[in-house]
């Protein structure tokens, strides 16, 4: 088993739809929660980041962690075609700097 | 720019040749981070450093690869005797460790095809 999970996708959705995106884990000392967006052949750009569960808001885009499922999300409000992307979410344990990503979610929003 | 850079942007080897690539972190950054990414995959943790440090590695990094932070700014990565399962691209991150959380920022990436 994968300590991150994330479903690969495609996911496609109509322009101005909510996006919701999602990513299961199962190392329970992991405490920092990222989220990333790649475009093709890009590297990844980082998007948020939650150190504690519950929500976090930056304009279109929430990120919400619920560490007792081990579970987090992004929504992205009001999608748009230039959110087409793959969407990677990556996590890591206190005192150390590596990084585990999921697989990605590949996000198409048809305009 | 004053993102993260990597050189080259691409890079075709024959099996067997040997490799470098470079990366150049935001100035400020004093972690900095090298990660492998295949298709359709997250890119996964090859090594990081803290200033000149190495820090951590992981055991993908085999004996036929090798990374160097000679004085804590930019980084090379090696390869050694290339084989086609090399074939990927290589990212670069950096990262302020300071007072709180930094996350990491990444490169473009070099995309790395053994032919």
């Amino acid at each position: 088993q994968k300590e991150v999970e994330q479903d690969p996708g495609p996911l496609s959705v109509p322009e101005g739809a909510i996006v919701s995106l999602n990513c299961t884990y199962s190392n329970s000392a992991f405490q920092y929660f990222m989220w990333y967006r790649q475009y093709s052949r890009k590297g990844p750009e980082l998007l948020m980041y939650t150190y504690s569960s519950g929500n976090k808001e930056d304009g279109r885009f929430t990120a919400q962690v619920d560490k007792s499922s081990k579970y987090i999300s992004l929504f992205i409000r009001d999608s748009q075609p230039s959110d087409s992307a793959t969407y990677l979410c990556a996590m890591r344990v206190s005192g150390t700097y590596k990084y585990i990503f999921g697989t990605g979610t590949r996000l198409k929003v048809l305009a | 720019d004053t993102g993260v850079s990597q050189d080259p942007r691409h890079k075709i080897t024959k099996r067997g040749q040997n490799v470098t690539f470079r990366c150049d972190p935001i100035s400020e950054h004093n972690r900095l981070y090298w990660y492998r990414q295949t298709l359709g995959q997250g890119p996964e943790f090859l090594t990081y450093f803290q200033n000149e440090a190495q820090l951590e590695k992981s055991r993908l990094l085999s004996d036929r690869f090798s990374a160097e932070r000679p004085k804590g700014s930019f980084s090379t990565l090696e390869i050694q005797r290339t084989e086609q399962g090399d074939s990927a691209m290589y990212l670069c991150a950096s990262s302020l460790a300071g007072t709180g959380p930094s996350e990491a920022f990444f490169g473009q990436g070099t995309r790395l095809t053994v032919v």
